[in-house]
Order: structure tokens, then sequence, then C-alpha cells
């Protein structure tokens, strides 16, 4: 079956540097991309919706000049998390439609720390 | 038995035993619904799924069913294994491809 796939699994970082999280779609192309949050024992929250060759959209109360995403190819999206602080730590996961109407195929998730 | 912590609710089976996993959906315009199984450190993994014109599907091992009256989902694990030990979440789509997912809960298996 269809796979998405995410680079670093794991990342530690100062506060105050970026992190770059990439998210790739390994046999099929997705014009369309989301990014979720996920605090530990809490739900995943969708931040955002990448969009190919567009703006990403982003949910209420997330910041677009902190999380930034492209999508520059039908194949790879990033989230860059910008001067990053300890409350930014969280795990990290993207999300890629398939050809059904509904279905998403989920990444393995990016552990984001930082101290 | 049933227990809730500080965010995710646990529910404590014995091996072998049956479990039922509840969920309550916002969305009255929710067409679909999925459930999904996330282990420590994973993304979420696929596990079965519903439209809003059925009540109830079947999968191996797994039953889910669907009450749009008062707006609730479960899911049923038969024979329950240590393997089912997990945290389990409902999706519900009111429009294609946002997900909006439910709080969670764990699951854990007693040998």
């Amino acid at each position: 079956g269809a796979v998405v796939s995410q680079h670093p699994s794991r990342v530690i970082c100062k506060s105050g540097t970026s992190v770059k999280i990439e998210c790739r779609s390994l046999d099929f192309q997705a014009t369309t991309m989301f990014w979720y949050r996920q605090f530990p024992k809490q739900s995943l929250m969708l931040m955002a919706t990448s969009n190919e060759g567009s703006k990403a959209t982003y949910e209420q109360g997330v910041e677009k000049d902190k999380f930034l995403i492209n999508h520059a190819s039908l194949t790879l999206s990033t989230l860059t998390v910008t001067s990053a602080h300890p409350e930014d730590s969280s795990f990290y996961i993207c999300s890629a439609p398939t050809a059904s109407d509904y279905e998403q195929y989920f990444g393995p998730g990016t552990r984001l720390t930082v101290t | 038995g049933e227990s809730v912590g500080l965010h995710l609710p646990t529910l404590s089976v014995q091996e072998g035993d049956n479990s039922i996993i509840n969920c309550a959906y916002s969305n009255s315009a929710s067409d679909y619904f999925i459930w999904y199984k996330q282990e420590s450190g994973k993304g979420p993994q696929f596990i079965i799924d519903i439209r809003s014109n059925m009540d109830k599907r079947q999968g191996q091992r797994v039953t889910v069913l669907l009450n749009k009256t008062v707006k609730h989902l479960s899911l049923q694990i038969a024979a329950t294994q240590p393997g089912d030990s997990a945290v389990y979440f409902c999706a519900e789509i009111p429009g294609t491809y946002k997900y909006i997912f439910g709080t969670g809960t764990r699951l854990k298996v007693l040998a």
C-alpha cells in the first residue's frame, strides 16, 4: 500500500533555532498534505493543510510565521518550526490523502524536543 | 475497568476478553468515520472505517458500530491480544479529507 515517510524521526534542538521536518509520499502523488501536532497523552490536532504550488491553509490559532509550510513538489511537504521554544516540543505527524474520497495515509511522526 | 486519566481514558481488559472502545463525535454532517490504532512513538494506523449510511461494519476481529441518533461510534475487538495494546482514536470526516480526531482511549491488555 501507499506509504508516507517523515524525516527525521527524532530531533533535538536548542531554543531559538529552526527545525525542518520533511513529509514524503513514497509511491503516489499528493497535491494536498496535512500536518498534525500531538502532545503527550492527547489527540492529534490539525495544524495546517499543505497545498502543492500554493500557500498552506492554517487552522485557527496556528501561527503561520512560526510554522512555515512548503509544498514544493507532488511528493514532498516540509514543516519548519522557526525560533523553536520548549513549548514547541511535540510529536508532529503528516498525512496524505489516498485516491479515495476520505482516507489518508499517516506518516510515522517526528518527535521534536526543544531544550 | 475504565478510568479517566489526566487526558487519556484507559481501558484495561484481560487477554482473550472482548474490548469495547467508545467515541462521541460532534458533527451530525460527518459522513465517514475511521478508527485508528496508535502505538507509542508511531503514527496512526488504519483499523476500520464506516460510512454514515451504515450502522455496523465488521473486519477481522474488529467491529465498528455507528449510532447517528446519539452521535456515537464504538469499536469492538474480539479476543483481545497483547498486541492490541495501544491508543485508539476515532476520526470523523465532515468534509473531504479534513479529519477531526476524538480524544483517544488507551487499551491495556492484561496477561
